[in-house]
């Protein structure tokens, strides 16, 4: 059973247009995560939800709007995507959020975006 | 602002070779992560080193966390090409719910 699964993988689109990505974990976290990497590979934290609750937003432009309709799914929708908006994107969960020593965070498979 | 110092940020050698990649920080974590990304995948978590001055080992790779909670280190013996990926280091701090992460360490292992 996989853990931690986004769709779609790979999504292409023009810009302008509005998309969404979905993300769900079967392991029963309570924080939920969403990631951009881009090319250098750097992993930048986007925002973070416990138990439904928004609790980490980073700047990043509000064309960006997480929702969390329950603790175990956590979906992104981009309005008006723009070239800049190209990278992987990666929802990730982890049992205990700031609550512990660990905050161990399982990873999805990723969703490459690629704006035209 | 917390920073982790990820070095070297790209390493190729030969198979059979060792290695050491560096985390290296002037902020104190409560634990620190080591995960390894793989080309068209998400980071996997490969060991959570506590405790100041704990050394884990999984097979031939061996992490270490400085004495003061504050750097780590990630040493691998005779480096095969399946440790061929991307190494990222990450800071928990307790009460944070945000992983303070490293830059990452590409990693080529020729055979």
């Amino acid at each position: 059973d996989t853990a931690v699964s986004q769709t779609p993988k790979y999504l292409v689109t023009q810009m302008g247009n509005d998309k969404s990505i979905k993300c769900e974990q079967n392991l029963g976290h309570d924080t939920m995560y969403w990631y951009k990497q881009d090319s250098k590979k750097f992993l930048k934290i986007m925002f973070s939800y416990n138990n439904k609750e928004l609790i980490i937003n980073e700047t990043v432009p509000n064309r960006f709007s997480p929702k969390s309709p329950d603790k175990a799914h956590l979906n992104l929708h981009i309005n008006s995507l723009e070239l800049g908006d190209s990278a992987v994107y990666f929802c990730a969960s982890s049992q205990d959020g700031g609550t512990s020593l660990y905050n161990e965070q399982f990873f999805g498979p990723g969703t490459r975006l690629t704006v035209l | 602002t917390q920073l982790l110092e990820q070095s070297p940020q790209f390493l190729s050698i030969q198979e059979g070779e060792n290695l050491t990649v560096y985390c290296n920080s002037s902020s104190v974590f409560s634990s620190l992560q080591w995960y390894r990304q793989e080309p068209g995948e998400g980071p996997v978590l490969l060991v959570t080193v506590v405790t100041g001055g704990e050394v884990k080992k999984l097979k031939r790779l061996t992490f270490q966390f400085g004495d003061a909670r504050k750097d780590s280190s990630l040493h691998i013996t005779a480096a095969q090409p399946g440790d061929t990926g991307l190494y990222l280091c990450a800071g928990a701090v307790h009460s944070n719910y945000q992983l303070i992460w490293g830059a990452g360490t590409k990693l080529i292992i020729k055979p």
